[in-house]
């Protein structure tokens, strides 16, 4: 069974800070990996996937994801935290059965002035 | 360019009382499509999904049910609500395939947020 460990419910940075959000995953099969971002009240936004193409992923908003397989783990960074980046983030693995989505149970990133 | 509505976007009902949550999704054809519950202050549960008119898997037992009546609409229903109804809904795409198929990303709506009072 896939599943996805996200640790950390609470993350707090100062501004310019680096953002490191945690994300360990299981799967028995090459896994799809995602990050979504979630601002109050709003859907998700895709931040970046990964598929197998490349290890280090570069997303939007200056975000960038490492997939390790070896530590089974796609860890969230940004080098310098603005304050807009205060949201909640989800790590989600994509499934085979009927394409589902399995999210991790969201940390949620504080950015002090 | 492919877009998701999901409404209304907020929703107090009583305890007892019927419920339906509609999405639909332009700019695409066959979409899968997705039922999340966000409880407050916990992650995103998938309650249903579905890979085509009037296929529906259940994920969770409960309340709820769900309905696939077109292509690119997708209803959320019940007919009793529970105080343990209340939560953030959110319905979502992705791309068309088959039961074995690894997806790549989901679009997700804007949301409903639920009050059962």
């Amino acid at each position: 069974a896939q599943s996805v460990t996200q640790l950390g419910s609470h993350v707090s940075v100062s501004e310019g800070a680096l953002v490191l959000l945690r994300c360990n995953y299981s799967s028995s099969v090459p896994p799809y990996l995602f990050w979504y971002v979630q601002y109050p009240n709003q859907g998700l936004q895709l931040l970046l996937k990964y598929t197998s193409a490349a290890t280090l992923v570069k997303g939007i908003n200056g975000f960038e994801a490492e997939f390790k397989k070896s530590e089974t783990s796609f860890h969230l960074t940004k080098p310098s935290a603005h304050m807009s980046d205060a949201a909640e983030y989800f790590c989600a693995v994509g499934l085979t059965q009927g394409g589902k989505l399995i999210f991790g149970q969201g940390t949620e990133l504080s950015v002090k002035p | 360019s492919q877009t998701i509505h999901q409404w209304p976007a907020t929703l107090v009902q009583p305890v007892g009382s019927p419920l339906s949550l509609e999405c639909t999704v332009e700019g695409t054809s066959n979409p899968n499509l997705y039922w999340y519950r966000q409880a407050a202050g916990r992650g995103l549960q998938l309650l249903f999904y579905s890979v085509g008119i009037g296929q529906i898997s259940s994920e969770v037992p409960q309340n709820l049910s769900a309905s696939r009546p077109q292509d690119r609409q997708f209803i959320l229903s019940s007919k009793k609500l529970l105080l343990s109804d209340s939560g953030f809904y959110l319905c979502a795409w992705s791309g068309p395939g088959p039961e074995n198929y690894m997806n790549t990303e989901a679009f997700f709506g804007q949301g409903t947020r639920l009050t059962v009072v």
